[in-house]
C-alpha cells in the first residue's frame, strides 16, 4: 500500500509565486490534514477536512487554501508565496470510526518548501 | 486551548538501556487522546502508542511503553532496551473530542540519541 503519497519533496519558490502542494491517499480515509512544521517545532494544523466538499480551518491557515473534490487527493494551495511560509509541509489521513479522535493519523513524508 | 510541553529538547541513551521522556498537558476535558509519534531522520511521522484518558491501564508496545498520569496531567513514554534505530525526534501529542476529525496538538520534540 502506497498510504499517503506527497509531491513534491523538495520545492523553491520566490516570492509572489504561487504553487500547489498534492496529496493522495489510497486507504479510504475520510479525514485529511494539511500541517507544517516550523524548525525546532511541532506540527501545527493549517486545514483539514471530514469528506468530499468539506473543509475547515485549522491553527494557522492564513496564505493557504484547500479544496477536496474527492476522498482521495486533498491538494494545499499556496497563493502569494511569502518568506515566513518556508516550512515542511504534511499531509495526513485518518479513519473516521466510532471516536474519531481517537484514531492514528497517518502520515506522508513531507515536502519541503523555501521561499526566497 | 490545549497545550502540550516536552521540557526536554534533548536526551541520550546507550544502546539496551533504558529512557523516558517526558510530556505534560493542559486540558480542561475529561475525555481525550495522547500519542507519542516518531520521526527519524527520513521525516516520516509513525505512530508509536497511544493512550485514551478514560483507560487507567498503560498502553504499552513491544519495547514501548507510557506512564499515563491524569491528575497530574502527565504522558511519558519509556523506551526499554533501546536500539539505534530508535534515533529520532519524539513527538507527544493531543487529541480531544471536537465531534469531527482528530485534530492534534503538538509538543515541541524531543531529539533522542542511541550510543553504542
Amino acid at each position: 500500500n502506497a498510504g499517503v503519497t506527497q509531491t513534491p519533496k523538495f520545492r523553491i519558490l520566490k516570492i509572489g509565486q504561487s504553487m500547489t502542494l498534492q496529496c493522495a491517499q489510497d486507504m479510504n480515509h475520510n479525514y485529511m490534514y494539511w500541517y507544517r512544521q516550523d524548525p525546532g517545532m511541532g506540527l501545527k494544523l493549517i486545514y483539514y477536512s471530514v469528506g468530499a466538499g468539506i473543509t475547515d480551518k485549522g491553527e494557522v491557515p492564513n496564505g493557504y487554501n484547500v479544496s477536496r473534490s474527492t476522498t482521495e487527493d486533498f491538494p494545499l494551495r499556496l497563493e502569494l508565496a511569502a518568506p515566513s511560509q518556508t516550512s515542511v509541509y504534511f499531509c495526513a489521513s485518518s479513519y473516521s470510526g466510532d471516536t474519531p479522535f481517537g484514531q492514528p493519523q497517518h502520515f506522508g513524508d513531507g515536502t519541503r518548501l523555501s521561499i526566497l | 486551548a490545549q497545550t502540550v510541553t516536552q521540557s526536554q529538547p534533548e536526551m541520550s541513551v546507550q544502546e539496551a538501556e533504558t529512557v523516558t521522556l517526558s510530556c505534560t498537558y493542559d486540558t480542561s476535558e475529561s475525555d481525550y487522546y495522547l500519542f507519542w509519534y516518531k520521526q527519524p531522520p527520513s521525516r516520516q511521522m509513525i505512530l508509536v502508542i497511544r493512550q485514551e484518558a478514560y483507560k487507567q491501564q498503560n498502553a504499552t508496545e513491544n519495547r514501548f511503553s507510557v506512564n499515563f498520569q491524569k491528575a497530574a496531567k502527565s504522558f511519558s513514554l519509556k523506551i526499554s532496551d533501546s536500539q539505534l534505530g530508535d534515533a529520532a525526534m519524539y513527538f507527544c501529542a493531543y487529541s480531544r473530542d471536537t465531534g469531527t476529525a482528530s485534530k492534534l496538538t503538538f509538543g515541541t520534540g524531543t531529539r533522542l540519541q542511541v550510543t553504542l
